[in-house]
């Protein structure tokens, strides 16, 4: 079954404490990205990496590192964990985008969030 | 400037009724695309639908439309017959390329209630 997983679903942390949050995909996509979503702010994009090595910052990079050793894995690491970070956390893939404006839907497949709460 | 605009933060509808969530965008690429996600309570993502913006035709998929008013800026999504497992929010993204990379942008999303 084609997924994203990701680990922990559910995270209490306190300030400070480093932290991974992992993200693995079996579709074999070169596309992988991170978003936070807080309410009334939708989804906002935090990295995004376009294949293996390569790694690019979103709209809200700040506080945030990524690593892209391998084509399935993605994780989003927190080196100090603040209570601005307390968010839901959604990892995604694709395939990577044509520049075509009609055809296939070049799908985004999420992976079912990780709820972090820093005190 | 909001590249994704959702106006309608909450939306109540009865049972059976058609629904229409709005959503407007802005971009000056010629080459885009829009989507349209449910999140459940239980919040995963879901996609519903997609429209490229070369697709000459409105997308539809079963019960989920989407009026693509390109001239308008405007990619609004109808749900025929609406039912209870309907209730959920729902997010409007956009699909751009800038240098090389694919982007979603997405609205501040629209929480429909559906009332039996």
């Amino acid at each position: 079954e084609a997924q994203v997983t990701q680990n922990p679903r559910y995270l209490i942390t306190v300030t400070g404490k480093k932290l991974t949050v992992t993200c693995s995909q079996n579709m074999n996509h070169e596309y992988m990205s991170w978003y936070r979503q807080d309410p009334g702010l939708g989804l906002r994009q935090i990295y995004y990496s376009m294949n293996v090595e390569v790694t690019d910052k979103g709209d809200v990079p700040e506080g945030y590192k990524v690593s892209r050793k391998e084509k399935r894995n993605f994780p989003l690491i927190l080196e100090s964990p603040s209570p601005n970070q307390t968010s839901l956390y959604f990892c995604a893939s694709s395939s990577n985008a044509g520049t075509s404006g009609s055809g296939n839907p070049y799908e985004q497949y999420f992976g079912p969030g990780t709820r972090l709460t820093v005190t | 400037a909001q590249k994704i605009t959702q106006t309608q933060p909450g939306m109540f509808v009865q049972e059976k009724e058609a629904v229409t969530l709005d959503c407007t965008y802005d971009t000056s690429d010629p080459s885009y695309g829009l989507f349209w996600y449910k999140q459940p309570s239980s919040g995963e993502m879901i996609f519903l639908i997609y429209q490229g913006s070369y697709d000459q035709q409105n997308a539809t998929e079963g019960r989920y439309s989407l009026n693509f008013q390109k001239a308008r800026k405007s990619a609004n999504l109808v749900i025929s017959a609406s039912q209870l497992g309907d209730s959920a929010m729902y997010f409007c993204a956009m699909r751009e390329i800038i240098q090389g990379a694919q982007k979603l942008v997405f609205g501040q999303g629209t929480r429909l209630t559906i009332n039996p």
